[in-house]
């Protein structure tokens, strides 16, 4: 079955670090990949999203991605973080045919100002 | 433009009853799906509809169905309510669904089932 891994659940950063989230998947054939955030009493806002092409993908605030094919992931990045950076990231993703995203469990960051 | 809207916000049920969900996509979109998303099994699929056909249904009992009208709009139901339904439910819509489209979503109604 497909699947989404999102390997650290729970992250604190303090104002200016770096940040990179890793996101893993399970699947052989096409994908869509997408990172969502959610701020904390907001709805899911579409971070960035890589469909096809250069697998370098920049997204609003700041964040970019990299898909890397061999290695399944699409690890999101920020060099720089800001508090308000704080809340809930997920990784999805989507294939063919199945109408649906699947998504990671989500990491939590937690900047400190 | 107006984002997609989710009616109610916020229910309270007692266990047994059934509940109807509302949501109204972005204009010209054509493609509705359901979400559930609690702190222990994170965002899971519960159901897609375009143009008033399900393509696809996520593992959900019976209990849990949906539907979608001619304006797009959908509704998703859940009867004989258990407490480990409660949850926040999240509604997408998106252009066509499918590859190579974004979905945008609401803001979310948080059933809470006692």
């Amino acid at each position: 079955a497909q699947s989404v891994s999102q390997h650290n659940h729970h992250v604190i950063l303090s104002e200016a670090a770096s940040l990179e989230l890793g996101c893993n998947y399970s699947y052989g054939g096409t994908v869509n990949l997408f990172w969502y955030v959610q701020y904390p009493g907001q709805h899911l806002q579409l971070l960035l999203k890589y469909f096809s092409g250069d697998p370098l993908v920049k997204g609003i605030k700041g964040f970019e991605a990299e898909f890397i094919k061999s290695k399944f992931s699409f690890n999101l990045r920020k060099p720089s973080v800001q508090w308000s950076d704080t809340a809930e990231y997920f990784c999805a993703v989507s294939t063919s045919g199945t109408y649906k995203y699947i998504f990671g469990t989500g990491t939590r960051l937690k900047v400190l100002a | 433009k107006a984002g997609v809207t989710q009616t109610p916000r916020y229910l309270i049920k007692t266990r047994g009853q059934q509940v109807t969900l509302s949501c109204s996509p972005i204009s010209g979109h054509r493609s509705v799906s359901w979400y559930q998303q609690t702190p222990g099994q994170g965002l899971q699929f519960l159901f897609e509809y375009f143009s008033e056909t399900q393509r696809n249904k996520g593992n959900f009992p019976g209990r849990f169905s949906g539907r979608q009208f001619s304006n797009s709009r959908s509704e998703m139901n859940v009867s004989t309510l258990e407490l480990g339904d409660s949850a926040l439910y999240l509604c997408a819509s998106s252009l066509a669904g499918g590859m190579n489209t974004e979905a945008f979503f609401g803001q979310g109604t948080r059933l809470t089932v006692v």
